[in-house]
């Protein structure tokens, strides 16, 4: 049983259109991270976000937390070619220093 | 530029060998881990370590045992390879309670026939 729930798991969409990806848990995380992964490669950390409610924007990119710090979203406007990858969300937990990994969300943007 | 080295992008191995990947960084890390990541299953944890000569088991260690004799050097070591451990094998690190996140390596495609 994965600790974190991503969805979709797969999706293929039209460059130029906006997407919304979920990582979900019964969990409470003291942070969250989002990363993307490039076929070949290993993930690249995107963003770390700490406090309940918090948004972060990175370019095209905006993170939230949710105010219970159980969930996270990852909304992508107008999206290219190149956010193609593999979306990973990770929590760690008040103990410990150990990320527990979502189970990912697989991007295709077409050109 | 602040990195993770592994020592090989691909492998290929005979069932039954002893297989050692490495994995430096050079950003002076307490904390190292080794995850093999599957299709549909995502990243599961082997082991990881917190300080030098310190190990401690993940989620799916069966199999498996590390070496970490330097900081810097995480060695994940297959005793004796099975076709069920043909994976993309990722080492990462990172600092203190984990802030910054991990910093992860290209990864290893291991297949063993």
């Amino acid at each position: 049983t994965q600790l974190l729930e991503q969805s979709p798991q797969f999706l293929s969409i039209q460059e130029g259109e906006n997407l919304t990806v979920y990582c979900n848990s019964s969990s409470v995380f003291s942070s969250l991270q989002w990363y993307r992964q490039e076929p070949g490669e290993g993930p690249v950390l995107l963003v770390t976000v700490v406090t309940g409610g918090e948004v972060k924007k990175l370019k095209r990119l905006t993170f939230q937390f949710g105010d219970a710090r159980k969930d996270s979203s990852l909304h992508i406007t107008a999206a290219q070619p190149g956010d193609t990858g593999l979306y990973l969300c990770a929590g760690i937990k008040n103990t410990g220093n150990q990320f527990y990994f979502g189970t990912g969300t697989s991007l295709t943007v077409i050109p | 530029d602040v990195k993770v080295t592994q020592s090989s992008r691909y492998l290929v191995k005979r069932t039954g060998e002893k297989v050692f990947l490495e994995c430096v960084q050079d950003m002076d890390h307490e904390n190292m881990f080794w995850y093999r990541q599957d299709p549909g299953l995502g990243l599961r944890l082997i082991y990881f370590s917190y300080d030098v000569k310190m190990k401690e088991k993940g989620d799916i260690p069966e199999g498996y045992s590390v070496s970490r004799e330097k900081k810097e050097r995480f060695s994940l070591i297959l005793e004796s390879a099975s076709t069920n451990q043909t994976s993309m094998y990722l080492c990462a690190s990172s600092f203190g309670q984990g802030y910054y996140g991990y910093t992860f390596g290209s990864g290893t495609r291991l297949t063993v026939v």
